[in-house]
């Protein structure tokens, strides 16, 4: 089956700087990348995904990068702000079929005022 | 539009009772999964429902049964509890496992089994 690792487990960051986590993946067949965000005493909330078919996708301040080749993806955060303090995490999953995310261990992510 | 909702909130149990956790979406969502959150573990299936009427294991399904009777809820029972069930529960629901793919979590369960 699928295996996610997920690195670092705790980042902390000063306020504008920028956040990098990274998550390697086994299964060349995933094709469907999530990142979910965690606050305290929330569900995950999905804030940015990537397919197989892309490199890349940004979102305002968020971005995510595949490589296919090395099966890694990364979460780039920039001009973090104290808001942007939760667990992230990253996942992923053969799309089009019923097979089920496979999640990273998270990373907890502290942003510094 | 509520999203996914889970009840209860909190639950503590002892060891050999038994419980059910409601799972409620109302997205139309067809496919419903249940996972369990450990620390430093991320999130782990449990069990999923591509249906109405229809389940499947996932990567931790020991210990637990569930049921989707109807479309919209999702229950998850634990006929005896052990102390490493203790966890925090999450369902979640999404449109279909084709190109949309995202999962919707519910606010989760906290349960502790003593």
């Amino acid at each position: 089956g699928e295996n996610v690792e997920q690195h670092p487990s705790t980042l902390s960051v000063q306020e504008g700087d920028s956040a990098v986590i990274k998550c390697t993946y086994s299964d060349s067949a995933s094709n469907y990348f999530p990142w979910y965000k965690q606050e305290l005493g929330k569900g995950p909330q999905l804030i940015i995904d990537i397919r197989s078919n892309v490199g890349e996708k940004k979102d305002q301040r968020i971005a995510v990068t595949l490589n296919k080749t090395a099966k890694h993806f990364s979460l780039h955060i920039t001009e973090t702000q104290p808001e942007d303090s939760a667990v992230y995490f990253c996942a992923a999953t053969l799309s089009g079929s019923a097979r089920q995310l496979t999640f990273g261990s998270g990373t907890q992510l502290t942003v510094l005022p | 539009n509520a999203g996914v909702t889970q009840t209860p909130k909190f639950r503590v149990l002892k060891t050999g009772q038994s419980m059910t956790l409601l799972c409620a979406q109302d997205m139309n969502h067809e496919y419903m999964y249940w996972y369990r959150q450990d620390p430093g573990m991320g999130l782990r299936l449990i069990h999923y429902s591509v249906g109405e009427g229809t389940t499947a294991k996932g990567e931790v399904p020991d210990g637990y049964n569930v049921s989707r009777l109807k479309k919209q809820n999702f229950l998850l029972g634990l006929e005896s509890a052990a102390p490493s069930q203790t966890s925090v529960y999450f369902c979640a629901s999404s449109l279909t496992s084709g190109y949309t793919d995202t999962q919707y979590f519910g606010p989760g369960t906290r349960l502790t089994v003593l």
